[in-house]
């Protein structure tokens, strides 16, 4: 079946814009996750999403970023008045509820911000 | 607080040499370490994890407490492991889920 989507694949912006990042999980994927990559760093978890509960945002980095997920499936990462220290690629992932640790991913947003 | 090391960001070998990738990592507690892979214009994937203890496309990685590393290891290396390489530290979230922190990785080049 079809794998992590996400959408742009590369997105470009002046600084102070607000993004959209969007993310289509595995179908039947109940936790999804985001991640952030940025130049020369590893990835760095940003936010953790399980079936409709509350989401684990300990890994979001200011107020300026903030994710939703509706109806459990599709997930949207929105950061405000964007920096250009947010340029980076950012990765969502999904893993099924029947347990096990894989994370799948997805090909990632590269986000620039000028 | 978790943390994953890959010292090298750059390991070239040439074909049929063995490799070896390092990892180490700190965590106060009973650690899961994974290896991912992210291929030439492919999405970063799961490549093994130590509890299963398997060796996948001839690659072994061992968990060491007392030396707390987890190094990626292959007997020969062939021109189709050029990649880049993650090593990744399982920690759990509130609700269940893995919260993943990863090296900041090794590209792996294979030479003929």
């Amino acid at each position: 079946g079809a794998g992590v989507s996400q959408s742009p694949s590369n997105k470009v912006t002046e600084k102070g814009k607000d993004v959209e990042l969007r993310c289509d999980p595995i179908s039947g994927h109940t936790a999804l996750y985001w991640y952030r990559q940025s130049l020369g760093q590893g990835l760095e978890f940003l936010i953790y999403f399980q079936g409709n509960s509350a989401p684990d945002k300990s890994g979001l980095p200011s107020d300026r970023f903030s994710a939703e997920r509706t109806g459990g499936s599709v997930s949207t990462l929105t950061i405000q008045r964007t920096q250009q220290e947010d340029s980076a690629v950012y990765l969502c992932a999904s893993s099924p509820p029947w347990g096990g640790d894989e994370q799948y991913f997805g090909p990632g947003t590269r986000l620039t911000v000028t | 607080a978790q943390r994953v090391t890959q010292p090298e960001k750059l390991l070239s070998v040439f074909k049929g040499a063995p490799v070896e990738l390092k990892c180490n990592y700190s965590y106060s507690g009973s650690p899961e370490l994974f290896w991912y892979v992210q291929y030439s214009r492919q999405r970063l994937q799961l490549l093994l994890r130590h509890i299963s203890r398997e060796s996948i496309k001839g690659f072994t990685a061992d968990l060491n407490k007392g030396e707390t590393s987890f190094h990626l290891k292959k007997p020969f290396a062939q021109e189709e492991d050029s990649a880049m390489y993650y090593c990744a530290l399982s920690g759990r979230l509130s609700g269940g889920g893995n919260k993943l922190t990863f090296g900041t990785g090794t590209q792996l080049k294979v030479e003929l």
